[in-house]
């Protein structure tokens, strides 16, 4: 049972508009959530996260929305840059330890 | 560059075999964990350990097994190994236990079994 989805596999968008990455969860005690981005033969890297007293996070080109009654997040990048070009796994926590529940990613590829 | 080194790079060998996957974590991180990413699948949780004790099990197979050393570094061992252990395993530190200490990631090991 996947507890954490992100049911789109790949998104391709227009290099200076926006990404739209979402996220949906279904254990209701995750209370924490992060974006990892991952690009190839390279390990996954930090991005951003939000814990469930806020409903948005923001860090430079990078904001997530937290809509938990709907158990689902989202990451905007604008504007969008080749550079962005890589997988985006969502991950949630349910407890304050780094037991991280990871989606299966969502592929993006900006094109110039 | 993470920070985080994980040996080999790339790993092929037979059914029934048994390997030994190394990670050396960031300077100064003493949590080690290890995920395992299969086809289309996310990172899966598989172990954790904080300065040389096991501290959370994910969904790691009996026929696996990690430690940690004195000096940090972890090892993955992976027996009689069939063909659905093909992955990429990854390894990640952090410098502490809370979730808001980033976990920084090796660029993993691939493990293709035949």
């Amino acid at each position: 049972d996947q507890q954490v989805k992100q049911n789109s596999p790949s998104l391709s968008v227009q290099e200076g508009r926006i990404s739209i990455l979402n996220c949906d969860y279904t254990n209701s005690m995750f209370d924490y959530f992060l974006w990892y981005k991952k690009y190839p033969a390279e390990g996954p890297t930090f991005l951003i996260s939000i814990s469930s007293i806020k409903d948005k996070n923001e860090d430079g080109r990078f904001t997530v929305f937290l809509n938990k009654s709907a158990k689902h997040l989202s990451l905007h990048i604008v504007p969008s840059q080749p550079g962005d070009s890589a997988v985006y796994f969502c991950a949630a926590s349910a407890d304050y330890g780094q037991n991280f529940v990871f989606g299966p990613g969502t592929r993006l590829s900006v094109l110039p | 560059d993470s920070g985080v080194t994980q040996t080999p790079k790339h790993l092929i060998t037979a059914t029934g075999q048994r390997v030994t996957l190394r990670c050396s974590p960031r300077s100064g991180d003493l949590s080690v964990y290890w995920y395992q990413q299969s086809l289309d699948q996310g990172l899966q949780f598989l172990i954790q350990y904080y300065n040389g004790e096991e501290r959370a099990k994910g969904n790691i197979l009996e026929r696996f097994s990690a430690q940690q050393f004195p000096d940090l570094h972890s090892e993955l061992n992976l027996s009689s190994l069939e063909l659905g252990d093909s992955a990429l395993y990854f390894c990640a530190s952090s410098v502490g236990l809370l979730r808001n200490s980033p976990l920084h990631f090796g660029n993993g090991t691939r493990l293709t079994v035949t």
